[in-house]
């Protein structure tokens, strides 16, 4: 059980594009999903946390425009990388958990983004 | 400012030898602890948690410890096995927040054959 999905695996796009990752809880009700991005042999920072049906709280130094996130149901969270730029090439990682049930999150199995 | 820190980028050990990974916090405000073990284009892998009201928790070949008052937790593995070799993360976390973690910054672990 507590399996996460994210789609896609991986996306090659053009500088000023816009690219849309989607995080799905596929066995359970996710009430939080929490978006990371790691570059190459670093942490995963977090970037923020989304709760079903309001806002993002987004970490400091994460831009509200460039990264939206929408968590429109108990399943489903999407990224949206606005106007993205080589800099935004990384590997974004989302994880879902569901509070009741514990503390654990579970981690989809992450995005390779490359902005050309 | 990081918080969680993980001073050894990378470690090796020899196939049946016990691996220790460490891992130093700064927030006293932390109270759970976990550990993931990753592979490259991947997500984390759940291997073991640590609530601050314990001071050791054991699963199978993985112990984690956690020393508060030196804000310190470590990570055994018993025996090492070569499928093992992967970077470690711990995280911390704070129960009466938002459940957020906070990474380490990792250490790559390669077990010897």
């Amino acid at each position: 059980g507590a399996v996460v999905s994210q789609h896609p695996s991986r996306v090659i796009c053009k500088s000023g594009t816009s690219v849309k990752i989607e995080c799905r809880s596929l066995d359970f009700q996710a009430t939080t999903m929490f978006w990371y991005r790691q570059f190459p042999k670093q942490s995963l920072m977090l970037m923020a946390t989304s709760n079903e049906g309001s806002k993002a709280t987004y970490e400091q130094g994460v831009e509200k425009d460039k990264f939206l996130i929408n968590h429109a149901s108990l399943t489903l969270s999407t990224l949206t990388v606005t106007s993205a730029h080589p800099e935004d090439s990384s590997f974004y990682i989302c994880s879902a958990t569901w509070a009741p049930g514990g503390h654990e999150q579970f981690f989809g199995p992450g995005t390779r983004l490359t902005v050309l | 400012d990081q918080q969680v820190k993980q001073n050894s980028p990378s470690l090796s050990v020899q196939e049946g030898r016990i691996s220790i990974l460490n891992c130093d916090y700064t927030n006293s405000m932390f109270d759970y602890f976990l550990w993931y073990k990753k592979y490259p284009a991947e997500g984390p892998t759940f291997l073991i948690s640590i609530s601050s009201i314990k001071d050791k928790n054991e699963d199978g070949r993985f112990t984690v410890f956690l020393n508060k008052s030196a804000k310190h937790l470590s990570l055994h593995i018993v025996p090492s096995q070569p499928g093992d070799s992967a970077v470690y993360f711990c995280a911390a976390s704070e129960t009466s927040g938002t459940y957020k973690y906070i990474f380490g910054t990792g250490t790559r672990l390669k077990v010897l054959a």
